[in-house]
């Protein structure tokens, strides 16, 4: 079945620093791609999607593109600032599924000041 | 657009009570709404796909008699932790699909259960 995986984490940076989290995927059929963010004590926030090859999702300085040659749908952003500091995941749903979500682990990033 | 409420956000019970989480998606109509459960460092649980007017599709380990789950209206869905035990303790979140925007989900803030 479908399924994601993501970089473990924690991942621990300096603010202004660069950042990349990985997430790759299987799926059967054409899937949209998600990362959803959770602050800490609090629920999940859509960050940004894309829903076809080479769609570029964006939001609040956080990038990632869907690509469908490296099935992948990597998280960055060029400078990260200690508010960035929660649980990042990276999801796919598809009419295949029903639209349920399939969800990564969740990659835990810290930001130092 | 597209915000999704719980209620309560927080809610301490006794062991063998039933408490009752809603789910409302407050500017949108959501034709399916996702109950979540969330343990401490871990990913999502997906606990059951609730429909607007049927009965919940409950995924597999998840005990339909006791997590009782009411899909009342396309904006509420209710979730009853019945007799409820200190295992049950978790952070349960609600989805709701936006059907205007197909298959994106949107989160509700979660409601903290603990049971004692």
């Amino acid at each position: 079945g479908d399924s994601v995986t993501q970089m473990e984490g924690p991942v621990t940076l300096s603010e202004e620093a660069f950042l990349t989290i990985n997430c790759t995927y299987t799926a059967t059929g054409y899937p949209s791609l998600f990362w959803y963010v959770q602050y800490p004590g609090e629920g999940l926030q859509l960050l940004l999607k894309a829903t076809k090859a080479d769609d570029k999702g964006s939001n609040k300085g956080f990038e990632a593109t869907y690509r469908k040659e490296t099935t992948s749908f990597h998280l960055e952003k060029g400078s990260v600032q200690v508010s960035d500091s929660a649980v990042y995941f990276c999801a796919l749903s598809s009419l295949d599924s029903n639209y349920q979500l399939i969800w990564g682990a969740g990659t835990k990033l810290i930001i130092k000041p | 657009g597209a915000v999704v409420s719980q209620h309560p956000s927080r809610v301490i019970c006794k062991s063998g009570t039933s408490v009752k989480i809603e789910c409302r998606s407050l500017d949108f109509q959501a034709t399916t709404m996702f109950w979540y459960r969330q343990f401490p460092k871990q990913s999502l649980m997906l606990m059951a796909t609730s429909n607007e007017g049927s009965k919940a599709t409950y995924e597999q380990g998840v005990e339909k008699d006791k997590f009782l789950i009411n899909h009342a209206s396309l904006t509420l869905s209710t979730l009853t932790v019945t007799s409820a035990h200190p295992e049950d303790s978790s952070f349960y979140i609600c989805s709701a699909n936006h059907r205007g925007l197909g298959e994106t989900q949107y989160f509700g803030p979660g409601t903290r259960l603990l049971v004692l």
